[in-house]
């Protein structure tokens, strides 16, 4: 069964603007990864967070877990053209695999 | 050097043929996987090997069989291909304490 749901679907932003993408699942995790996907190639992962942390920073990239709520967002800080991809959440089913959600298409116009 | 390598890149193919897909990674990950892309970009665990062992198998036909001759390898062999299995067939490798997953870039395959 679907274990991670983005929200929005689609995000258009103009350059400069922050993204900000939401991420729910239904069971308890391990820990809740994002990935980026750019069109016509494979998922290159961004950040983990564990699901004994709340927030956590790489770059211009800020994620929060919230495990209460079985939920988790991802902040695009800055936003430049190239980040201009397919987004997902994925959850560790404790190393046995990931499970992704639908993703969310951001495009960022200059 | 690629981390995680599949080929073919692309692969067009009639009905009823039978055709495989490589994976290698020279991460020295145990865990390795194929997922399905279909055309809403929704991916799909098909399976999961640990070790050369078969630890996941999601309802998947069994005209899709996986064969890992080594934990380095994980091939994806499909038996008389239809239509619906068009669509982007992605392997991945990882190890359990490090948590992030590694991705080919994906073997388009487009039955006709």
């Amino acid at each position: 069964s679907q274990q991670g749901e983005e929200d929005p679907q689609a995000l258009s932003i103009q350059e400069g603007e922050n993204a900000t993408m939401n991420c729910s699942y239904k069971t308890s995790i391990n820990n809740l990864q994002w990935y980026r996907q750019n069109s016509g190639r494979g998922l290159v992962h961004l950040i983990l967070i564990r699901s004994n942390e709340r927030e956590k920073h790489s770059g211009r990239l800020r994620v929060t877990l919230d495990t209460s709520k079985k939920s988790s967002s991802l902040l695009i800080t800055a936003s430049r053209a190239a980040d201009t991809a397919s987004y997902f959440c994925a959850t560790d089913n404790y190393g046995q695999n990931f499970v992704f959600g639908p993703g969310t298409r951001l495009s960022v116009l200059p | 050097d690629t981390a995680v390598s599949q080929t073919p890149k692309y692969l067009v193919t009639q009905m009823g043929n039978d055709k495989s897909i490589k994976c290698e990674q020279n991460l020295g990950h145990d865990t390795m996987y194929w997922y399905k892309q279909d055309s809403k970009k929704f991916l799909k665990i098909m399976f999961s090997y640990n070790n050369k062992e078969l630890i996941i198998n999601e309802t998947v036909p069994n005209r899709f069989s996986p064969k890992s001759p080594d934990k380095a390898h994980l091939n994806l062999h499909i038996n008389s291909l239809e239509l619906g299995d068009s669509a982007v067939y992605f392997c991945a490798s990882s190890h359990p304490r490090m948590g992030e997953a590694f991705f080919g870039q994906g073997t388009r395959l487009t039955v006709v």
